[in-house]
């Protein structure tokens, strides 16, 4: 089955900086690829996803890009604000129709004013 | 628009004991599948509800089953609890039968099994 290694688990950087989370995927079926973002007492919030046949996707301060042929996939936020402090999930998932996303583990991303 | 809901938002049990937690999905969607998260770990897929039916299944064991009504909400029920059944459940809908990918979280429901 399908597994997602995500690194690294924490990330500290100062307002204004940039952040990159990084994942690995196992399954070469896999063709769906969300990131989520998890704050305190809630559950995960969709934040971004990606699909095999784009190479990037953009929104705003944040974007993720694919690389299907190393099965990387990472995401990219700029100038950090300290309300994206929270824990960042990324996902696969093969987007048949029979939904059964396989998350990371997650990375803890704190930005200090 | 109320997002997707779930109850109670907090749990304490025993071992042995049997509990149900309730999911109510976002306005429009369908399909409601089920995760276990455990502490600082990414949630795990359970199992998927649709057309009140279980469509696939993660890997747990028996003791976890579920139920999907024809309001298109969702149930989901865990006999005989452990002290490693102690996580966050979320349940996450979406739409079109979740063709499109898009999954949207609860917030959860909080299990401490004693």
């Amino acid at each position: 089955g399908e597994n997602v290694e995500q690194h690294p688990s924490t990330l500290s950087v100062q307002e204004g900086d940039s952040a990159v989370i990084k994942c690995t995927y196992s399954d070469s079926a896999s063709n769906y690829f969300p990131w989520y973002k998890q704050e305190l007492g809630k559950g995960p919030q969709l934040i971004i996803d990606i699909r095999s046949n784009v190479g990037e996707k953009k929104d705003q301060r944040i974007a993720v890009t694919l690389n299907k042929t190393a099965k990387h996939f990472s995401l990219h936020i700029t100038e950090t604000q300290p309300e994206d402090s929270a824990v960042y999930f990324c996902a696969a998932d093969r987007d048949t129709g029979f939904q059964k996303l396989v998350f990371g583990t997650g990375t803890r991303l704190l930005v200090s004013p | 628009d109320a997002g997707v809901t779930q109850s109670p938002t907090h749990l304490i049990k025993t071992r042995g004991q049997q509990v149900t937690l309730r999911c109510s999905p976002k306005s429009g969607h369908d399909t409601v599948s089920w995760y276990q998260q455990a502490l600082g770990q990414g949630p795990q897929f359970i199992f998927q509800y649709y057309e009140e039916e279980e469509r696939q299944r993660g890997n747990f064991p028996d003791r976890f089953s579920g139920h999907q009504f024809p309001n298109y909400s969702s149930e989901l029920n865990v006999n005989a609890l452990l002290l490693g059944d102690s996580a966050l459940y979320l349940c996450a809908s979406s739409s079109n039968g979740g063709v499109t990918g898009e999954q949207f979280f609860g917030p959860g429901t909080r299990l401490t099994v004693l």
